[in-house]
């Protein structure tokens, strides 16, 4: 399994909204509602931030929410702070109880 | 509070092996089922393999650079997921977190440790 395409990178100024992308194809992102996204600061364990494609766990704030369109799932954070700067990973499932990663964007808050 | 502790890490030499352990708590471990995830120095997350519940038939499975040497176990009884890593290679070198896989939230890695870390150098 290859991994999905993300960003390498990618900013906004606070108060901004940011949008990143999360391509893969049609055995993973495009034929399953199973895409999740992590966020990880530097030294920390991943945080599990949005499941199913577009829903929120528990205690996750409403500025992060994500979306898909065929093969491409989408993170979107509105309202940007200084707290969001951290690298960001989609995950989708890719059949037969198996999961691929994206290879991680990084978030700059300017 | 759901709780996983990894442990087993350390230095390692190309060829060898090592054992990894993940410890659970605040949580009914046996019906979770539980998958590794590693992430190399600098690099991104990789997932490694999946141990199901016994109930759903305890099976596994793994990515392809780590099938025929890794083996992910479980212990219901000790609350505690193994996954021991053989033949071990210098691009294994990463930190390895477990996880549970949809314990809340379905098909999803939703609860992580704090991970272990594994260098395999001479």
């Amino acid at each position: 399994q290859s991994a999905l395409t993300q960003p390498r990178s990618v900013s906004g100024s606070p108060g901004q909204s940011v949008t990143i992308s999360c391509t893969g194809t049609s055995s993973n992102v495009g034929g399953y509602n199973y895409v999740s996204w992590y966020q990880q600061h530097p030294g920390k364990a991943p945080k599990f931030m949005i499941y199913d494609v577009s829903k929120r766990p528990s205690g996750v704030p409403d500025r992060f929410s994500g979306s898909k369109s065929g093969n491409t799932a989408s993170l979107t954070i509105s309202g940007l702070q200084a707290e969001d700067e951290a690298d960001y990973y989609c995950c989708s499932y890719a059949g037969s109880y198996t999961w691929v990663f994206g290879g991680g964007t990084k978030l700059t808050v300017l | 509070e759901m709780q996983l502790v990894e442990s087993g890490g350390g230095l390692v030499k190309p060829g060898g092996s090592l054992r990894l352990s993940c410890a659970a708590s605040g949580f009914t471990f046996s019906n979770a089922w539980m998958t590794w995830v590693r992430q190399a120095p600098g690099k991104g997350l990789e997932w490694v393999g999946r141990i199901k519940s016994k109930t759903d038939g305890g099976t596994t499975d793994y990515t392809a650079p780590v099938k025929g040497r890794f083996t992910i176990s479980r212990d219901d009884s000790k609350n505690t997921v193994y996954m021991q890593m053989n033949s071990l290679k210098t691009e294994d070198t990463a930190v390895y977190y477990c996880t549970t896989v949809g314990y809340s939230y379905s098909l999803n890695f939703d609860y992580w440790g704090q991970g272990t870390l594994v260098t395999v150098s001479s």
